[in-house]
């Protein structure tokens, strides 16, 4: 998991609720990208970020919002608009072509 | 979509032998990169080839790459346990700066 660190582990939401899932990176990367994973499923981008205060939304930005006030820090808050939002969340930065990855958020709607 | 497809969807082996999976994408990439991830764990990045690359290894690793055919194979050689994980393939396609992430090989290992 090196250098990125994600919290919570887990994470239970009401309907409705906004929540805001962390992402810390201590690899002095500039790029850093959010990405939904369901059951059985490969890895589908929301947001990315390649400089501070700036980003772009990936395949599946809808009911998601991020940040990017820091280099070290990307947090994404996933908000009542989302229609789907139980699955496994995965932070990644990358400096030039690999991405190295957190340990991820799985986030439980109930 | 520009997501890849693997194949097989899962493998079952037995220690020792050979694990080959394989990698099919859709359009003109720079490059492909095929990741590991244990179950409810982040990804680790495994290897990385370029589009003018056919053919790369590292340590018990050996990825092939044929553009013309759009598809890739990863081979881990004398598998262990220790390897039973989901395997992704991840191309950057030709003008884009991210990764679009097949669905993935689920291979088990058998003692």
């Amino acid at each position: 998991d090196g250098g990125i660190t994600q919290s919570p582990k887990y994470l239970f939401r009401k309907e409705g609720q906004n929540v805001t899932l962390s992402c810390e990176q201590n690899l002095n990367h500039d790029a850093m990208y959010w990405y939904r994973q369901d059951p059985g499923q490969g890895l589908r981008l929301i947001y990315y970020s390649q400089i501070v205060n700036d980003f772009q939304k990936g395949d599946i930005a809808e009911g998601y919002s991020v940040s990017r006030e820091k280099k070290e820090s990307f947090p994404l808050t996933v908000t009542s608009a989302q229609k789907n939002p139980t699955a496994f969340y995965l932070c990644a930065s990358s400096r030039v072509e690999e991405q190295f990855f957190g340990p991820g958020t799985r986030l439980t709607v109930l | 979509s520009q997501q890849g497809e693997e194949d097989p969807q899962a493998l079952s082996i037995q220690e020792g032998e050979n694990a080959t999976m394989n990698c099919s994408y859709k359009t003109s990439i720079n490059n492909l990169q095929w990741y590991r991830q244990n179950s409810g764990r982040g990804l680790v990045h495994l290897i990385l080839i370029r589009s003018n690359e056919r053919e790369k290894h590292s340590g018990r690793l050996r990825v092939t790459l044929d553009t013309s055919k759009k598809s890739s194979s990863l081979l881990i050689t004398a598998s262990r346990a220790a390897d039973t994980a989901s395997y992704f393939c991840a191309t950057v396609p030709t003008g884009a700066n991210n990764l679009f992430f097949g669905t993935g090989t689920r291979l088990t290992v058998i003692p």
